[in-house]
């Protein structure tokens, strides 16, 4: 079946410093693959998707390619703030909707002063 | 905008005891799903819905039960409670068509089973 896995966390980095967080998945055909943030204490966000080979996410600075040859979509961000502080999940779906998600296992990021 | 709402935030239920997690969304979203939140794991599928009167399993579905009889709402019962069952509990919506693939999710119900 689907599955997607993330690198290990915590990861802790200072302001303005480079992320990079891994996701491969493993899936037959074509599916969606999605980066989702959770706040404390707040339910999940979308924060970029991608839906085919090659296309790239974007959003709030955060990039992420879908790249097939490689079942990997990983997350980055060139200069980190404080307010990126979030468990970062990355997931994957198929079909219409968004209804059945399968995601990795989440990763807690800390950005300090 | 009220986006997708769950109640209650926190409970805790002694083993044995049922609930209902209640969910509802007025977005007029068609899919919805309950996710179950547990440390190190992710979040996993217990079932989920694609309309109204239409339901089915997720991946971890003992234990648990749900219907649709309408389009906004999407309760969530637990039979007969265990403490395997405490977790973080999340109700997510999402409109049809590959173009509308982003999962709304509500702030989560902490279920504790003592």
């Amino acid at each position: 079946g689907d599955s997607v896995t993330q690198m290990e966390g915590p990861v802790t980095l200072s302001e303005e410093a480079f992320l990079t967080i891994n996701c491969t998945y493993t899936a037959t055909g074509y599916p969606s693959l999605f980066w989702y943030v959770q706040y404390p204490g707040e339910g999940l966000q979308l924060l970029l998707k991608a839906t085919k080979a090659d296309d790239k996410g974007s959003n709030k600075g955060f990039e992420a390619t879908y790249r097939k040859e490689t079942t990997s979509f990983h997350l980055e961000k060139g200069s980190v703030q404080v307010s990126d502080s979030a468990v970062y999940f990355c997931a994957l779906g198929r079909g219409q909707g968004a209804q059945k998600l399968v995601f990795g296992q989440g990763t807690r990021l800390t950005i300090n002063p | 905008n009220a986006g997708v709402t769950q109640t209650p935030k926190f409970q805790v239920l002694k083993t044995g005891q049922s609930m209902t997690l209640q969910c509802a969304q007025d977005m007029n979203h068609e899919y919805m799903s309950w996710y179950r939140q547990d440390p190190g794991m992710g979040l996993r599928l217990i079932h989920y819905s694609v309309g109204a009167g239409i339901t089915d399993q997720g991946e971890v579905p003992n234990g648990y039960n749900v219907s649709r009889s309408t389009t906004e709402d999407f309760p969530l019962r637990l039979l007969s409670a265990a403490p395997s069952q405490t977790s973080v509990y999340f109700c997510a919506s999402s409109g049809q068509g590959h173009l509308n693939q982003e999962a709304f999710f509500g702030q989560g119900t902490r279920l504790t089973v003592v």
